[in-house]
């Protein structure tokens, strides 16, 4: 059974650091590319960043620059680490899979959120 | 980059009623044009996928049709677990993979 699990959410002030991880189980994360995306309060959805099987690293301009992705193998785990939060930052974050990137995927599997408050 | 739009943004419904909600690409993006179920305290759900195409385990009421830059997601009997938001989602391009701003099914 494919699940995904995100934690690390928080309340932090502007310009704080904060690391949310993506524990996946029932697949190996080394296989399938893992996006993080967004639930913005009043603006909906928001894809924020991927890191694909191959090592391929994609991020939204409104985070490029201040978000990382990476991924610990052992523990079946993709993290996003954000750093110079802002308030437009406040979000629900979830983690989320694709089959693959070319050809083009829909993402099939989603966890729960972590919610990361700025203020 | 691509833009998406949704109307309505919000629908006043019934159970039992027949619901379409309409999505537009800024750009012709074939039929690589994906559903969502947003929930609170869910997991979203994949719907639909390749614009016409439901998701394993996904009840036939959702239907999906369109290409190019016009798609509709039709719920075609209303049920008591369908109050949710819906995004669709282009997925075209490598980067970035945009979503639509939502619609809002609420009680009637």
């Amino acid at each position: 059974q494919v699940l995904l699990v995100e934690s690390g959410g928080g309340a932090v002030q502007p310009g704080r650091s904060l690391r949310l991880s993506c524990v996946a189980s029932g697949f190996a994360v080394s296989m399938y590319p893992i996006h993080w995306v967004r639930l913005v309060p009043g603006r909906g959805l928001e894809w924020v960043a991927v890191l694909s099987h191959d090592d391929t690293e994609r991020f939204a301009d409104s985070v490029k620059g201040r978000f990382t992705i990476s991924r610990d193998v052992s523990r079946n785990t993709v993290s996003l680490q954000m750093t110079s939060l802002g308030i437009d930052d406040t979000a629900l974050y979830f983690c989320a899979r694709s089959i693959g990137l070319w050809p083009p995927h829909p993402f099939d599997y989603w966890g729960l959120g972590t919610l990361v408050t700025v203020s | 980059d691509i833009q998406m739009t949704q109307s309505p943004s919000t629908l006043s419904a019934s159970v039992g009623d027949r619901v379409t909600i309409t999505c537009r690409a800024s750009q012709d993006i074939s039929t690589w044009l994906a559903w969502y179920q947003v929930t609170p305290g869910k997991a979203p759900k994949l719907l639909i996928y390749q614009a016409g195409t439901l998701e394993s385990g996904v009840p036939s009421r959702f239907s999906g049709s369109g290409s190019g830059t016009e798609f509709t997601l039709t719920i075609s009997s209303l049920q008591p677990d369908d109050f949710a938001t819906y995004y669709c989602q282009d997925y075209s391009s490598y980067s970035p993979w945009t979503f639509g701003p939502g619609t809002k099914v609420e009680v009637k």
